[in-house]
């Protein structure tokens, strides 16, 4: 069964705390997402991934940063957590061109304090 | 500007009653478009998509939704839901490359036994 992993389901971090939320893909797909949801604004995209070590903003990058060293693994870098990036944050993966649509993983509720 | 609607935040059915979920877009060009679900704590799971051709597309679950293209529409329904069904729906639309997608806001779905 296909997947998209990602590290932690629930995370309590600090104020002003770097954070790191991981997401791992087993199907070999080229492009990967970053989300946040929050009640009542959908889901909105935070940074993309179309190969290995590329990235583009989408449209909410601020105070977010992304690395992609290898082709299965996208993280999601908080530099110094705010209370407002209190959220769910879904990692998401699709192959090339992506006619089949996103795989999601199962989330991470980041609460800030 | 590019945008995806869903009109209605929560709706309520009975058990057993028909359910439509509404979406409208506003594009340029026919997208290519998307329902998904959210059962709690999860991450999103493809329901169907439409590309192009028959405009009437079958789905998971026992869900169909039809496209529209006269009232840019792509609304999502059920002959006859189930309890397990209540969860949150997600229309998304893809723009030609497929690679990148926007997604409405959601409707919540309740049913009363």
């Amino acid at each position: 069964d296909v997947k998209v992993t990602q590290s932690s389901r629930y995370l309590v971090k600090r104020t002003g705390e770097k954070v790191f939320l991981e997401c791992v893909q087993d199907m070999d797909h080229e492009n990967m997402f970053w989300y946040r949801q929050d009640p009542g604004l959908g889901l909105r995209l935070i940074y993309f991934s179309y190969d290995v070590k590329m990235k583009e903003k989408g449209d909410i990058p601020e105070g977010y940063s992304v690395s992609r060293e290898k082709k299965e693994r996208f993280s999601l870098i908080l530099e110094s957590a705010s209370t407002n990036q209190t959220s769910m944050y879904l990692c998401a993966s699709s192959a090339q061109g992506g006619r089949d649509g996103y795989t999601f993983g199962s989330g991470t509720r980041l609460t800030v304090v | 500007a590019q945008s995806v609607t869903q009109p209605d935040i929560h709706i309520t059915v009975s058990e057993g009653a028909s359910l439509e979920l509404r979406c409208n877009y506003s594009y340029g060009a026919t997208p290519y478009l998307f329902w998904y679900v959210q059962s709690p704590g999860q991450g999103l799971q493809l329901l169907l998509k439409y590309f192009s051709g028959d405009t009437l597309v079958q789905g998971i679950k026992g869900f169909e939704a039809e496209f529209k293209r006269s009232q840019s529409s792509f609304n999502l329904r059920k002959p006859s839901v189930h309890w397990s069904d209540a969860a949150e729906y997600f229309c998304a639309v893809a723009l030609y490359n497929f690679n990148k997608f926007y997604f409405g806001s959601g409707t919540k779905l309740n049913v009363k036994p």
